[in-house]
């Protein structure tokens, strides 16, 4: 497709499941970033690929967050043991290329909402 | 963590208005981005700002950087239904050992409606 994708766009939890939400990039795009965006916020970075390699996760609120990306495409937000406090739209971007320069322009999918009952 | 300041964090005004939001931080920006989101959707890039007192127009939108690199403004001229949305300001997290521009730090957001 031309832009990235995400699914599923809607995914509701019982507390304590686990839940999986995938992305899939522009095509070729190098960098692919995760951000998670409670109601009425603005997005907060979660974590940052490069090809396949998980370059810096430090914005992961917990380690019941894990993220991969093993051919350097398609990722995925793995959630376990999910929480209230996990509700909220979980944001994917790509770019380009590690170095974008002045535009540094990510493109974001349409994110995915995940309420946790 | 730099902190990015918007305001007003809610605004609605009448179709054919003029208005202005605003970001700020307490330090200095390297380049600055302005972003809309809409309900439903992840967030749109309008324009990026670079240098101090630069000025950038998108039609009825003025996007200004100020002189200092704290602070930025957007101007709407002739608001439209369809400007409604979230306008997000945003910058760059500081690069990692790897290099380069590595995700984004963003304000809080103005929640702009325009009312027909």
């Amino acid at each position: 497709g031309a832009g990235v994708s995400q699914s599923p766009r809607y995914k509701v939890a019982k507390r304590g499941q686990d839940v999986a939400l995938r992305c899939d990039p522009i095509s070729g795009h190098v960098s692919l970033f995760w951000y998670q965006q409670a109601l009425g916020q603005g997005p907060e970075f979660l974590t940052y690929f490069q090809n396949e390699a998980q370059l810096d996760k430090s914005g992961l609120p917990s380690d019941r967050f894990f993220a991969e990306r093993p051919e350097g495409s398609v990722s995925t937000l793995k959630i376990q043991r999910t929480q209230q406090e996990d509700s909220a739209v979980y944001l994917c971007a790509s770019r380009q290329s590690p170095l974008a320069g002045g535009r540094n322009e990510q493109f974001f999918g349409p994110g995915t909402r995940l309420t946790v009952l | 963590t730099q902190l990015l300041e918007q305001s007003p964090q809610f605004l609605s005004i009448q179709e054919g208005e003029n208005l202005t939001v605003y970001c700020n931080s307490s330090s200095v920006f390297s380049s600055l981005q302005w972003y809309r989101q809409e309900p439903g959707e992840g967030p749109v890039l309008l324009v990026t700002v670079v240098t101090g007192g630069e000025v950038k127009k998108l039609k009825r939108l003025t996007f200004q950087f100020g002189d200092a690199r704290k602070d930025s403004s957007l101007h709407i001229t002739a608001a439209q239904p369809g400007d409604t949305g979230l306008y997000l300001c945003a910058q760059r997290r500081p690069g990692y050992s790897g290099g380069g521009a590595d995700g984004l730090t963003f304000g809080k957001g103005t929640h702009l409606i325009i009312q027909p």
